[in-house]
């Protein structure tokens, strides 16, 4: 599967969007984005996923290039609950289903 | 939907002895299952994969007579850590999924103190 690069930190404002980008260039045409959080304690958290579309759900939207090399998980409007690492990870629909997970982005989000 | 039941939350005892984490899918089934484990500011680290009704994949260095992996049926898995000592307390954590490009959802994890 492909690596992905996250910046390590982000400090957000309560209230407003959180942008957060990824970069994922080695990408394959069979190879999913998914984002997780992981607040402390806590096991990891889906979020959403797509493969060369824009998703959006209840909690996030999905924005992926369309040379598919990078995506922003955006948070449209951050409160304090959602402090957390965030994981960008990329995988393919295969038979293994296996999950890598890097360091990710802690994100804070201040009052 | 997709809820991951991982009990007990918080386990503490002696060295030597064994210990068995349950990993259930409440309300879906999960065609594989998976063990992680993560220590202190350290990331997540894959254990195992387990598919139902046969033997678990365990990754590099991860010791298979350790920690043993159960998966009887689609919707629950047990890992049981034998003769487990200080070095092994972590953070434990399942996930399962129903295959495909289908997310893979946790479990809330368990946190093991052996003194």
């Amino acid at each position: 599967d492909a690596k992905t690069t996250q910046p390590t930190s982000m400090d957000c404002a309560e209230g407003r969007a959180a942008n957060l980008p990824c970069n994922h260039s080695t990408i394959s045409g069979n190879e999913y984005v998914y984002w997780y959080r992981q607040i402390h304690s806590q096991g990891p958290q889906y979020i959403i996923h797509g493969l060369k579309n824009n998703e959006t759900n209840e909690m996030a939207s999905l924005i992926i290039t369309e040379d598919r090399k990078s995506s922003t998980l955006i948070l449209p409007h951050a409160t304090l609950r959602d402090t957390a690492v965030y994981y960008c990870i990329v995988r393919a629909s295969s038979n293994d289903y296996k999950l890598s997970f890097g360091a990710g982005t802690t994100v804070t989000v201040r009052a | 939907g997709a809820v991951v039941s991982q009990h007990p939350s918080w386990v503490i005892c002696k060295s030597g002895t064994s210990v068995k984490i349950e990993c259930r899918s409440l309300d879906f089934q999960a065609t594989t299952m998976f063990w992680y484990r993560q220590f202190p500011k350290q990331s997540l680290m894959l254990m195992a994969t387990s598919n139902e009704g046969s033997k678990a994949t365990y990754e590099q260095g991860v010791e298979k007579d350790k920690f043993l992996i159960n998966h009887a049926s689609l919707t629950l898995s047990t890992l049981t850590v034998t003769s487990a000592h200080p070095e092994d307390s972590s953070f434990y954590i399942c996930s399962a999924t129903t295959g495909g490009d289908q997310p893979q959802h946790f479990g809330d994890g368990t946190r093991l103190s052996i003194l």
